[in-house]
């Protein structure tokens, strides 16, 4: 069955680097999305992703977030500068034609 | 976008004895997805059942949806310490295009040996 890559798997970094992750969609849907989980808490929204544009963000989307779709393939996150408390599972998700939403198997991102 | 509300929070059976798992939401749905999500892993699609469906099978899984009470469940049968996970349930008004999915707590199953 088809299904989302994401990378890395782990990824530590320090507080104020950049971080890029990286999502292979499904091939052939149509719509993006990542999300994220803080450790105990739940997962939430950050963004979506269509035709090459932003459909919808949500508050903790901001200017130190960026989405971008290279090259037909790949889908990627990337966060300008990190803080401590961007430390969460960062999930990318894809969406064919139908409603059905599938989710990878996340990216672990510490700040430290 | 609306969350939907999983009860019980927490649940835990024997291995082999069936799990149930409730939800409820707010407001009129186009379709509603149930998740699976294993600690510290993914999250796993499990079934989607749309507004005009009342019950829909997969494998050991059975979801129902009443829509005139805007609840939906999950059973699980013959149920095996692999099933041990949380689940969400996900409702959504959108009928095409990109959705907004809004989780959760999610019921804790845990299948004892």
């Amino acid at each position: 069955e088809p299904e989302v890559t994401q990378t890395p798997s782990h990824q530590v970094t320090q507080m104020g680097q950049e971080v890029i992750l990286r999502c292979v969609p499904i091939s052939n849907h149509l719509y993006f999305y990542w999300y994220r989980q803080i450790l105990g808490q739940k997962v939430e929204f950050l963004v979506s992703f269509y035709n090459n544009e932003i459909s919808e963000k949500s508050e903790i989307f901001d200017d130190q977030f960026s989405v971008e779709r290279p090259d037909g393939s790949n889908f990627t996150l990337k966060i300008r500068s990190t803080k401590l408390e961007d430390s969460a599972m960062y999930f990318c998700a894809s969406q064919g034609l139908g409603n059905t939403i599938y989710f990878g198997e996340g990216s672990w991102l510490t700040v430290v | 976008s609306q969350q939907g509300e999983e009860d019980p929070q927490a649940l835990s059976i024997q291995e082999g004895e069936n799990a149930t798992m409730n939800c409820s939401y707010k407001t009129s749905i186009n379709n509603l997805q149930w998740y699976r999500q294993n600690s510290g892993r993914g999250l796993v699609h499990l079934i989607l059942i749309r507004s005009n469906e009342r019950e829909k099978h997969s494998g050991r899984l059975r979801v129902t949806l009443d829509t005139s009470k805007k609840s939906s469940s999950l059973l699980i049968t013959a149920s095996r310490a692999a099933d041990t996970a949380s689940y969400f349930c996900v409702p959504s008004s959108i009928i095409q295009g990109a959705q907004k999915l809004v989780f959760g707590q999610g019921t804790r199953l845990t299948i004892n040996p």
